[in-house]
């Protein structure tokens, strides 16, 4: 069964420097989201991206997120300045239709560590 | 806005015992639901949709939701668990632009031998 792949499945960083979480999404999807989800808290929105950008963006979606489809196959996340608070799962999610509607298929997650 | 509440944050049972996990929904407008399973360090995994037609939704693993327009319900159901269930349980709804969804805050399913 076709997989979202996100890399790495961890990351340790110190604070104020930018991480950069991959993913590869299902190859004939076209939606692409990244959701986060801060330990024991739920999961949350932060981007929609379609046909090479943003759709939508949370409140959570600062100026120091960005997201980028640089080739025809990776989706990257980039914190430029991490925060200690930024720390949390990252989930990448894509779907073949606007996924609202029917669900997305979520990769395994980046547990991104702040120190 | 579109917003789901799930009504229990944890719930025990014990191995081969049916279980419930309760989903209430708001919507203004026509409604898809979904859940999702989380299971122990791994990503979400889609459980089951309903998107129209019939409310009793069949997914993955032997679980079942039923929509209940009249309760404004989406209740995950299995009539016998096992303890390769144990995971965290999140039931969502899209938000108004349909270009997101929008999760409940998660019930963890814990099962006792």
């Amino acid at each position: 069964e076709p997989e979202v792949t996100q890399t790495p499945s961890h990351q340790v960083t110190q604070m104020g420097q930018e991480v950069i979480l991959r993913c590869v999404p299902i190859s004939n999807h076209l939606y692409f989201y990244w959701y986060r989800q801060i330990l024991g808290q739920k999961v949350e929105f932060l981007v929609s991206f379609y046909n090479n950008e943003i759709s939508e963006k949370s409140e959570i979606f600062d100026d120091q997120f960005s997201v980028e489809r640089p080739d025809g196959s990776n989706f990257t996340l980039k914190i430029r300045s991490t925060k200690l608070e930024d720390s949390a799962m990252y989930f990448c999610a894509s779907s073949e239709e606007t996924g609202g509607d029917y669900g997305y298929t979520f990769g395994s997650g980046t547990r991104l560590t702040v120190v | 806005a579109q917003s789901v509440t799930q009504l229990d944050s944890q719930v025990p049972v014990f191995e081969e015992a049916p279980v419930e996990l309760r989903c209430n929904y708001s919507s203004s407008v026509s409604v898809y639901l979904f859940w999702y399973v989380q299971y122990p360090n791994q990503g979400l995994q889609l459980l089951l949709k309903y998107l129209s037609g019939s409310t009793l939704v069949k997914g993955i693993n032997g679980f079942e939701a039923e929509f209940n327009k009249s309760q404004t319900s989406f209740h995950l159901r299995k009539p016998s668990v096992h303890i390769s269930d144990t995971a965290e349980y999140f039931c969502a709804v899209p938000y108004s632009s349909a270009s997101k969804i929008i999760f409940g805050s998660g019930t963890r399913l814990s099962i006792r031998p």
